[in-house]
């Protein structure tokens, strides 16, 4: 079965510190991966979009890596601010050639970012 | 642009009313998509869309729920009749293409309360 699972559940750091969260997969056959930033009470904004030969992306103080043999992504966030505090959520994307028709989502992580 | 509007943004009623949630999406995307998230699943696909056209309907949970696009600017989705479980926050999104790298644009949510 098609499964994207996320680590931790939530986070509290501190404004200022780094963190990193992870997401484990088990789909097949494997398109891309996707990381989303979710801000209460609005919809998810895409972070980065990771296919099969790239390992690293960034986006500003948002760095994703893949680990397509392992099946795992990070999401490194550097420098953190309260701007960051938001759901995070991995979403893989299945099939051949892909559609955004099969995409499997991950529960999200919720990071609290504290002064 | 605007961006994808949804509306409306808050909706509570009672069970066993129609309840019907719009979207308009970005003008010039393809394909459009109807999600739903709760705390307890998160993010799931119901239905999405390829020039007006449905693609694939396979996550509508049962025949209460309906969605149409009558035409490039605009799609439905309507609960008849409605049921507390369907309590939950309604995303629509739009994409350029349905290409597997192609990203997805999120509107705001509908919040649906069915008491």
């Amino acid at each position: 079965k098609n499964q994207v699972e996320q680590s931790p559940q939530s986070l509290i750091i501190l404004e200022g510190k780094n963190c990193t969260l992870q997401c484990n997969y088990t789909v097949s056959p494997f398109s891309n991966l996707r990381w989303y930033k979710q801000d209460t009470g609005r919809g998810p904004v895409s972070l980065t979009i990771m296919t099969f030969s790239e390992n690293t992306k960034s986006n500003g103080r948002y760095t994703a890596t893949l680990d397509a043999d392992t099946k795992q992504s990070s999401l490194h966030i550097t420098a953190s601010q309260l701007s960051d505090s938001a759901s995070y959520i991995c979403v893989v994307s299945a099939g051949y050639g892909g559609s955004q028709g099969n995409l499997i989502f991950g529960k999200g992580t919720k990071l609290s970012v504290k002064p | 642009d605007a961006g994808v509007i949804q509306s409306p943004r808050h909706e509570v009623t009672e069970m066993g009313q129609e309840v019907t949630l719009r979207c308009k999406p970005i003008s010039g995307h393809d394909y459009l998509f109807w999600y739903r998230q709760t705390m307890m699943r998160g993010l799931e696909l119901l239905i999405y869309f390829n020039n007006n056209v449905p693609i694939d309907d396979s996550g509508m949970p049962e025949d209460r729920f309906s969605a149409k696009m009558p035409n490039a600017s605009f799609s439905t989705l309507k609960i008849q009749p409605s049921e507390p479980r369907d309590s939950a926050v309604y995303f629509c999104a739009s994409s350029p293409r349905g290409g597997a790298t192609d990203t997805q644009y999120f509107g705001p949510g509908t919040r649906l309360t069915v008491l």
